[in-house]
């Protein structure tokens, strides 16, 4: 079974640019997040859908965070414009069900922002 | 006030010792809860599941207990191989949504 894909993997740029990330789920989950994992830290929640519907986006930094998750399957985060804080690592991860499951993990896109 | 709360170590211990972590949890209302281990520069995968009954997997044992809102993960006859960030995560439902919400991580290092 294809696990979460993310791409790309590695990301510089300049602060004031933009930038996007793409996942895609494992088939037939239909819960899909994005973290975001700052070094020494645990990954820390920004959005989460259910199949296109967002269920919570509260810790999203909704200035320059968007993300959107077309027909339920794949999705992307865009960040317009970064700031030197935003440099980390970026997590997509998908579930099957909402409640009571693990999440499985894609590799992570890491960003850096200078 | 932080919502899972972990020793973040690290914890240097030599091979085949044994060596707990634990972590403490805020929301009342959580409903599942895990162990992730995470590589260096990896992703993290899932180790254990924790249930009230407690569990265990080979040479890992986890506990829960509600009351306290305690979670517990041991490891027996550490390898080399068991180095890593050990990250502990709650589930809860809240507003329409059920979110995992993961601490920030105790980093284990076994020694030769």
């Amino acid at each position: 079974e294809a696990g979460v894909a993310q791409s790309p993997r590695y990301k510089i740029i300049e602060k004031r640019q933009s930038v996007a990330f793409w996942c895609n789920p494992i088939s037939g989950h239909a819960t899909l997040y994005w973290y975001q994992q700052i070094l020494g830290q645990g990954p820390k929640l920004l959005i989460q859908f259910q199949n296109n519907g967002v269920v919570d986006d509260s810790q999203l930094p909704k200035d320059r965070f968007s993300a959107e998750r077309l027909k339920g399957v794949d999705s992307t985060l865009k960040i317009q414009p970064a700031k030197l804080e935003d440099s980390a690592v970026y997590l997509c991860a998908s579930s099957f069900r909402r409640a009571s499951t693990e999440a499985f993990f894609g590799q992570g896109t890491r960003l850096t922002v200078v | 006030r932080k919502e899972v709360e972990q020793d973040p170590g690290p914890f240097n211990v030599p091979e085949g010792a044994t060596v707990a972590f634990n972590c403490t949890y805020s929301n009342s209302a959580s409903q599942s809860f895990f162990w992730y281990r995470q590589d260096c520069r990896k992703e993290p995968k899932l180790l254990m599941s924790v249930y009230s009954s407690g569990n265990e997997d080979g040479r890992f044992t986890a506990q829960l207990n509600r009351a306290s809102q305690y979670i517990s993960l041991l490891i027996r006859d550490s390898k080399l191989s068991d180095s890593a960030t050990y990250l502990c995560v709650v589930g809860a439902s809240g507003a329409g949504s059920y979110q995992l919400t993961f601490g920030k991580g105790t980093k284990l290092s076994v020694i030769p």
